[in-house]
């Protein structure tokens, strides 16, 4: 069966620090891969997807860029956190157009 | 382009009593429908689907939904609920059209609170 993995499961950086959240699925081969942000536990915003390896499609430019280094392995990153990049992260996978299928995600908190 | 309206922020429901969790979709082409659910602090659980077929999907934990085409509506339906149900539930929308990606549009989510 396919499992997705995410960590750290919480974090606390300070404004202006690096930031690395990693994701990987097992179980499945070529999934496409999705990093959201879910603020205030409510909507949902896509940041980036991927479809292969290194093919990263980002939704909203803004202080963060995402990475796929390897098939089932999904990286989402920022050379300088802001207070805006507190929230929640999702990563998730599918298979084509078929349902998503969603990590335990990270909780970030900037201060 | 693809949204997905959730009309309700909340709904509210007494334990046993039948459930429904609003959502309309706009799509171009034929619509794949999900619906998940989310418990605090934890990612999203898949719920449902509606991809073609009968109009009345069945899922996990007793959950079912009904595709309306004419009203383009995915309503959540449970008829008794548990308190245990309660959570925020999300509907989702993509467009088939020969897409492989499976970019998925949500709604703003509904808390559903289900009291004893």
């Amino acid at each position: 069966s396919q499992t997705i993995h995410q960590w750290p499961a919480t974090l606390v950086q300070p404004v202006g620090s690096p930031l690395s959240l990693e994701c990987t699925v097992e179980g499945t081969s070529n999934p496409n891969l999705y990093w959201y942000r879910q603020a205030a536990g409510r909507g949902l915003q896509l940041l980036f997807y991927s479809v292969g390896i290194g093919q990263i499609s980002s939704e909203v430019p803004q202080n963060l860029s995402a990475s796929r280094p390897q098939d089932r392995q999904f990286i989402l990153s920022s050379k300088k956190l802001l207070l805006s990049d507190s929230g929640f992260y999702l990563c998730a996978w599918s298979l084509g157009i078929h349902e998503q299928y969603f990590g335990p995600g990270t909780r970030l908190t900037v201060t | 382009a693809q949204s997905v309206a959730q009309p309700e922020d909340q709904v509210n429901v007494a334990e046993g009593n039948p459930l429904t969790v609003k959502c309309t979709y706009s799509v171009s082409g034929n619509p794949y429908l999900f619906w998940y659910v989310q418990y605090p602090n934890r990612g999203l659980q898949f719920l449902l689907k509606y991809i073609t077929g009968d109009n009345l999907v069945k899922g996990s934990y007793g959950f079912e939904a009904e595709f309306n085409k004419s009203q383009t509506s995915f309503h959540l339906k449970k008829p008794s609920a548990l308190v245990s149900d309660s959570a925020l539930y999300f509907c989702a929308v993509t467009g088939g059209g020969g897409s492989t990606l499976g970019r998925l549009y949500f709604g703003r989510g509904t808390q559903l609170t289900v009291w004893p």
